[in-house]
């Protein structure tokens, strides 16, 4: 079974500066899907950002961007020029490509607190 | 707004009793996905229905069931219930109508069950 795991219950970051967000995951597929989904207070998923395991190529979404390991199985989010707006609970999750059965694994997510 | 639809938004119940929820996907995604978020914990998987069919299971309890109706809206029934299953409910849905499997999954504002 795939696990996520992300590390740190709670985060904080100044208002402007960079932080990154920590996540490993245990799989022995080779091909699969990350994504990082923001929840904020709302309650409300938002997706953030994906990574296919197949491209080498880091993932970026304007001030988001992830740092993917294969080999260490790991997926770290990182958040340049942090707003207000960006504290939230971050959710790691992990998806098998397999056609028409792809439920999401969760990790048990990360609390950002944005400091002014 | 993600087009994915859950009703109600709070549902108040005592130990004991039966509630159904619904989910309403996006128009022409044919897979729905049910999810449960206890307090401070990430998603857990539960279920999978692809057109009509049941396609994955996760930990769901047996007191648990769902259906997913030709018209592809989706309800979650829950039985028995207990003080444990007070959480969050999201339903999500993909467009998985292709064999490319890069379709994320568009999450409702999720039903907030509380169980007394």
């Amino acid at each position: 079974a795939q696990t996520v795991t992300q590390s740190q219950p709670e985060m904080s970051v100044q208002e402007a500066e960079t932080v990154t967000l920590s996540c490993t995951y245990d799989t022995s597929e080779s091909d699969y899907y990350l994504f990082w989904y923001k929840q904020p207070p709302s309650r409300q998923m938002i997706l953030v950002i994906r990574q296919e395991a197949y491209k080498q190529q880091n993932a970026t979404e304007n001030r988001f961007s992830v740092n993917f390991q294969k080999a260490a199985k790991s997926f770290s989010l990182k958040i340049s020029d942090s707003q207000l707006g960006d504290a939230a609970m971050y959710f790691c999750a992990y998806r098998r490509a397999v056609y028409n059965n792809n439920d999401m694994r969760f990790g048990a997510g990360t609390r950002l607190t944005v400091k002014p | 707004d993600s087009g994915v639809t859950q009703t109600p938004k709070h549902l108040i119940t005592a130990t004991g009793q039966r509630v159904t929820l619904r989910c309403s996907p996006r128009s022409g995604d044919l897979s729905v996905y049910w999810y449960q978020q206890s307090l401070d914990q990430g998603l857990q998987f539960l279920i999978q229905y692809y057109n009509g069919e049941e396609r994955a299971k996760g930990n769901i309890l047996e007191r648990f069931s769902a259906q997913q109706f030709p018209d592809l809206h989706s309800e979650l029934n829950l039985s028995s219930l207990e003080l444990g299953d007070s959480a969050l409910y999201f339903c999500a849905s993909s467009p998985a109508r292709t064999r490319n499997p890069l379709h994320e999954q568009f999450f409702g504002p999720g039903t907030r069950l509380t169980v007394l």
